[in-house]
């Protein structure tokens, strides 16, 4: 049962702190993504790779956010330092092609007190 | 600009059939999807649609092209409790490089 996994799936913290969160697509796919949900802002879409290049990271903030894919089983969206507004769900997704079907993982809830 | 449109919320009595819409953007879309998201879940790929078709039927649900008015529509016959989540389209008219972009959500509630 192929699966998009992510870790942490709860996360708190504090203001200042550095957050790593990690995504394992599915294996065989060329192309991850990484998504925040808020309730006030939707589903925004923050970076994507493909063939563990960056494509598009545009919709991330670059002055504290960061994401990389060391290798193909795994990808990592960083923030340092984090802020409360950095509050939300964390979704990483992958698939074959950018716009082809993209599988969601569970979320990794993020709170910053 | 590149938005893709649906209302935030639809309320039915289980039984009913549920519509859900949605305008998109680009006439060369080549595929649209409709995501599910239940509560706490990441979403889930419900069904897609080509674009040189009008209508696509699995089950219960029924998908609704019209590519004149790039509008989608999602109809989920005898809607049932369980059915109540966050419903996403999506569209895409680059599938190397370009990712999905998804509509704001409409949040599907089934009274009993």
């Amino acid at each position: 049962d192929a699966r998009v996994t992510q870790t942490p799936r709860h996360k708190v913290t504090e203001m200042g702190q550095e957050v790593t969160m990690r995504c394992q697509p599915i294996l065989g796919h060329n192309t991850v993504f990484w998504y925040r949900q808020t309730m006030m802002q939707g589903l925004e879409l923050l970076a994507y790779f493909r063939n563990r290049a960056p494509l598009d990271d545009s919709g991330m903030p670059k002055d504290r956010f960061s994401a990389e894919m060391p290798d193909a089983t795994l990808a990592t969206l960083k923030i340092q330092p984090s802020e409360p507004r950095d509050s939300a769900v964390y979704f990483c997704a992958s698939g074959l092609g950018a716009g082809n079907e993209q599988f969601f993982g569970p979320g990794t809830r993020l709170t910053v007190l | 600009g590149e938005d893709v449109e649906q209302s935030l919320f639809l309320s039915v009595r289980e039984g009913d059939s549920s519509v859900i819409n949605c305008t998109y953007t680009d006439s060369s879309s080549t595929y649209l999807y409709w995501y599910k998201q239940e509560p706490g879940a990441g979403l889930q790929l419900l069904t897609y649609i080509f674009s040189n078709m009008d209508m696509k039927q699995d089950q219960r649900l029924t998908v609704l092209l019209n590519k004149k008015d790039k509008h989608l529509s999602l109809r989920i016959a005898d809607t049932q409790t369980g059915d109540s989540a966050i419903y996403f389209c999506a569209e895409s008219w680059d599938t190397g490089r370009r990712a999905l972009t998804f509509g704001s959500g409409t949040r599907l509630q089934v009274q009993p």
